[in-house]
């Protein structure tokens, strides 16, 4: 079964710029969770999706959004961003809500903000 | 919110060593606890978990132990391994287990 897949692995973006990440997560999955990961505050909890409802939220401004499609795949969008913006960004798939709390994360994308 | 603390934040061993990883957690409503490891470059990979109705849990060269009365859990990964030296990382997470609250990780190497 293929894993967390996110595209693209790799971005460079400007301040003041918008960006856009792409999630797809294993097949069967429904739940898709976003972190942002750094080394000073490491792994931070933007937000969850099931069934292309945001079903909790971390505490990020309104810059950070994110959806879910009827496939299970997520985008997350930031807005005017920031040089603080830079970190990896993870996306996880589970099968919560289905039974199972175990969360799978995908291979991150890289965004610097310059 | 729940509140996780992980220590040490580095981590030394020989080969062959044991090497402890330890974490706390402040609220007592989570009830399920996740360890990561995480390779340079990649995303984490979860390597073991626990519920609170479980007290202790192995696979292999690795298990993990939860005190729910002391509110704290440990990762124990035994006959260490160069290709074990990582970054760690512990969860914590309620009922909904929809928002995962994670340590700051613990890098650990392996010395040949």
């Amino acid at each position: 079964k293929a894993g967390v897949t996110q595209t693209p692995r790799y971005l460079i973006k400007t301040r003041g710029q918008q960006v856009t990440l792409s999630c797809s997560p294993i097949s069967g999955h429904r739940s898709v969770s976003w972190y942002q990961q750094t080394p000073g505050q490491g792994l931070q909890f933007l937000f969850e999706y099931f069934s292309e409802t945001q079903r909790n939220k971390g505490n990020f401004p309104g810059r950070f959004s994110g959806r879910q499609f009827s496939n299970s795949r997520s985008e997350m969008n930031v807005s005017t961003l920031e040089l603080g913006d830079s970190a990896l960004y993870l996306c996880a798939s589970s099968l919560l809500g289905q039974g199972s709390y175990e969360q799978y994360f995908g291979p991150g994308t890289r965004l610097t903000v310059t | 919110g729940e509140n996780v603390e992980q220590h040490p934040s580095t981590l030394s061993v020989q080969e062959g060593d044991s090497a402890v990883i330890k974490c706390t957690y402040s609220d007592s409503a989570s009830n399920y606890f996740p360890w990561y490891k995480q390779e340079l470059g990649k995303g984490p990979q979860l390597i073991i978990d626990i519920r609170s109705n479980v007290g202790e849990k192995k696979d292999q060269r690795i298990a993990v132990t939860l005190n729910k009365t002391a509110k704290h859990f440990s990762l124990h990964i035994t006959e260490t391994q160069p290709e074990d030296s990582a970054v760690y990382f512990c969860a914590a997470s309620t009922n909904t287990g929809n928002q995962f609250y994670f340590g700051t990780g613990t890098s650990l190497t392996v010395i040949p």
